[in-house]
């Protein structure tokens, strides 16, 4: 089946700092890339869509010049967390769009936990 | 829009009992619906998937469930529950009339005692 390779699994940084998470889709080519951030407890809240060479698409209440979202190519998407601040401080998971490929729909990237100090 | 709902937090159930986890959803055009497990600091583990055809859908590990269009439910169930099943379950909704975001409900977890 697909799989999504996130990376890192965990990273801490500094506040001010900024951090990059990859999603890789390893046996297929993801057009669609959904970025998901959930807190501790919490539902899947999604943040914003990416398509493979266009400007993605947030949702409302997400400050695009903090959370950067790059697709630019077919099986790289990434996020960037600019200034990161404790508030940031989440899970972070992706998730391809696989419905042309596999019938389960969507793959999901393990997810990131990310602790800003 | 889009809407998802579980109505329980959390879902106590003893070893080898029957287990239901509770989802109903609100759609404009075709629902395509979803059921994921989450295990701490991970992502999450696809179910099983309903998007026509027979309402009682079967799934990995056991699990099945049955959409009802009239209730608008989709609720998760398992003959017989393991303590390994104990996670984080996560209902989800597509709208086929509505491009191809997932909505997710709040979640619930499941506590399987020995």
């Amino acid at each position: 089946g697909a799989v999504v390779s996130q990376h890192p699994s965990w990273v801490i940084c500094k506040s001010g700092t900024s951090v990059k998470i990859e999603c890789r889709s390893l046996d297929f080519q993801a057009t669609t890339m959904f970025w998901y951030r959930q807190f501790p407890k919490q539902s899947l809240m999604l943040m914003a869509t990416s398509n493979e060479g266009s400007k993605a698409t947030y949702e409302q209440g997400v400050e695009k010049d903090k959370f950067l979202i790059n697709h630019a190519s077919l099986t790289l998407s990434t996020l960037t967390v600019t200034s990161a601040h404790p508030e940031d401080s989440s899970f972070y998971i992706c998730s391809a769009d696989t419905f042309e490929y596999f019938e389960y729909g969507y793959t999901f990237g393990s997810g990131t936990r990310l602790t800003v100090v | 829009a889009q809407s998802v709902a579980q109505p329980e937090d959390q879902v106590n159930v003893a070893e080898g009992n029957p287990l239901t986890v509770k989802c109903t959803y609100s759609v404009s055009g075709n629902p395509y619906l979803f059921w994921y497990v989450q295990y701490p600091n991970r992502g999450l583990q696809f179910l099983l998937k309903y998007i026509t055809g027979d309402n009682l859908v079967k799934g990995s590990y056991g699990f099945e469930a049955e959409f009802n269009k009239s209730q608008t439910s989709f609720h998760l169930k398992k003959p017989s529950a393991l303590v390994s099943d104990s996670a984080l379950y996560f209902c989800a909704v597509r709208d086929g009339a509505a491009g191809n975001k997932l909505t997710f409900g709040g979640g619930t977890r499941v506590l399987v005692k020995p």
